[in-house]
C-alpha cells in the first residue's frame, strides 16, 4: 500500500516567518500530488495540484514542489500570517480515483 | 448551490441504529467521492462514482456500508447496524473529471455512535 507521510505533525511559528511543510510518499509511480488546507470543522480546500510532469506550482505566497525520484513534496509558505493557521494535508494521486492522504501538519501562526 | 453540500452536519446515533448521510455535489460534476476521516488523520477513501455508476467501492470497511447515486447527482452513504468504530467525519467531494481535476469538498458529516 502506498503511504504518505507528513512531517512535522504540528508546527508553531511567529507571524512573518517563512516555513516549509514536508510530505513523503513510498511509491514514485505517482500521477499527481495535491496540497489541501483544512480548517477546524470544515472540509478540504485545494491549494495546489502538481501533475507528475511538473516540478512545482505557485499560487500567491504558496509554492509546492514535487520530486518523484526522491518521493518528496514540499509546501513553502512565505511571510506567514495568522490566517494561515490550519491543517495542511498532502495527497498522492495514483490513478483516476486512488488518492491517499497524509495525516497532515497542524500549523499555528502566532501574531 | 455553489459548493458541495452535506447533511446532516452532525449525527448522533445509538449503536445498532442505521444512518444515512447525504451529499449534494456541485451541479454538473460527474465524479463523486466519499471519504472517512478519523480524528487527527487524513481522509481515507471509501467509494467513487462516475455519474450513477459506482466504479470503486474497495474502501468500504464492511458490508454494513452502502453508497448509491441513482440519478448521477445526489449521493447517499448508508451505514447499517452502526458500531462505535464508525464514529468519524464523513467527507464527500466532487470533481468534473475524476482526480485529473481538483476535487471540491463538502464540510462533512460528523457521526458519533454512542
Amino acid at each position: 500500500k502506498q503511504e504518505v507521510t507528513q512531517i512535522p505533525a504540528a508546527l508553531s511559528v511567529p507571524e512573518g516567518e517563512n516555513l516549509v511543510l514536508n510530505c513523503s510518499f513510498t511509491d514514485s509511480a505517482i500521477y499527481n500530488l495535491q496540497w489541501f488546507r483544512q480548517d477546524p470543522g470544515k472540509g478540504l480546500t485545494s491549494l495546489l495540484l502538481i501533475q507528475s510532469s511538473q516540478r512545482e506550482q505557485t499560487s500567491g505566497r504558496l509554492n509546492a514542489s514535487l520530486d518523484k525520484s526522491s518521493g518528496r513534496s514540499t509546501l513553502y509558505i512565505a511571510a506567514s500570517q495568522p490566517g494561515d493557521s490550519a491543517t495542511y494535508l498532502c495527497a498522492g494521486i495514483y490513478n483516476n480515483n486512488d488518492m491517499r492522504f497524509g495525516a497532515g501538519t497542524r500549523l499555528t501562526v502566532k501574531p | 448551490g455553489a459548493g458541495v453540500s452535506q447533511s446532516p452536519r452532525y449525527k448522533v446515533a445509538k449503536r445498532g441504529q442505521d444512518v444515512a448521510l447525504r451529499c449534494d455535489p456541485i451541479s454538473g460534476h460527474v465524479s463523486l467521492f466519499w471519504y472517512q476521516q478519523a480524528l487527527g488523520q487524513g481522509p481515507e477513501f471509501l467509494t467513487y462514482f462516475q455519474n450513477e455508476a459506482q466504479l470503486d467501492k474497495s474502501g468500504l470497511p464492511s458490508d454494513r456500508f452502502f453508497a448509491e447515486r441513482p440519478e448521477g447527482s445526489v449521493s447517499t452513504l448508508k451505514i447499517q447496524r452502526t458500531q462505535q468504530e464508525d464514529s468519524a467525519v464523513y467527507l464527500c467531494a466532487s470533481s468534473s473529471a475524476g482526480l485529473t481535476q481538483p476535487q471540491h469538498f463538502g464540510d462533512g458529516t460528523r457521526l458519533s455512535i454512542l
